[in-house]
């Protein structure tokens, strides 16, 4: 069974300082996919990562996948109150079924 | 982005009723839909994978009986929680999938359900 460990579960920092967001796992993924989620909606896809060692932006967001494959980071500098949100990383398998991590529950105090 | 419609967004019960939820893909044809459920400050965990016109398969510790699925077309599936029992109490989340082979999986707003 494939498994996606991410960590850490629970962060709570002040405005304007960075983070990183981790999952890693022993095994191989086609695609290794980031959502943030809100109370009470559905996760909303942030980006998915393709190619090992693939680094993509958005805005403040940085996202890696790692080069063989098995682990993704999301860094995020200066942050906001606005990212407060769970953050969730999902890998794709060789059956196209989604492995998700444990989700981190983001707060970011002003 | 595709849209996915799933309703009802929020729903109370009392304890031995069914509870029926629809997930609507409606702009595309969904040929696989997935039921996640999501407890408070958890991550989704898959409860079964339907096809459309066929039978759902159940990830290990789900009741198909007491779970059931239905996705009769490619824009439509509903999960229905017979017999509903405040520890089903839970956030359900749909989603559909389009294309033939590759995941591209969308995912409805949720279902917040309360048995009391």
């Amino acid at each position: 069974t494939q498994l996606l460990e991410q960590s850490p579960q629970f962060l709570s920092i002040q405005e304007g300082e960075n983070l990183t967001v981790y999952c890693n796992s022993s095994s191989v993924f086609s695609s290794l996919q980031w959502y943030r989620q809100e109370p009470g909606e559905g996760p909303v896809l942030l980006v998915t990562v393709v190619t090992g060692g693939e680094v993509k932006k958005l805005k403040r967001l940085t996202f890696q996948f790692g080069d063989a494959r098995k682990d993704s980071s999301l860094h995020i500098t200066a942050a906001q109150p606005g990212d407060t949100g769970l953050y969730l990383c999902a890998g794709e398998d060789s059956n196209y079924q989604l492995i998700w991590g444990a989700g981190t529950k983001l707060i970011i105090k002003p | 982005g595709a849209v996915v419609s799933q309703h009802p967004s929020w729903v109370i019960c009392k304890s031995g009723t069914s509870v029926k939820i629809e997930c609507r893909s409606l702009d595309f044809q969904a040929t696989t839909m997935f039921w996640y459920r999501q407890f408070p400050k958890q991550s989704l965990m898959l409860m079964a994978t339907s096809n459309e016109g066929s039978k759902a398969t159940y990830e290990q510790g789900v009741e198909k009986d007491k779970f059931l699925i239905n996705h009769a077309s490619l824009t439509l599936s509903t999960l229905t929680v017979t017999s509903a029992h405040p520890e089903d109490s839970s956030f359900y989340i749909c989603s559909p999938t389009r294309g033939e082979g590759k995941n591209i999986q969308y995912f409805g707003a949720g279902t917040r359900l309360s048995v009391l």
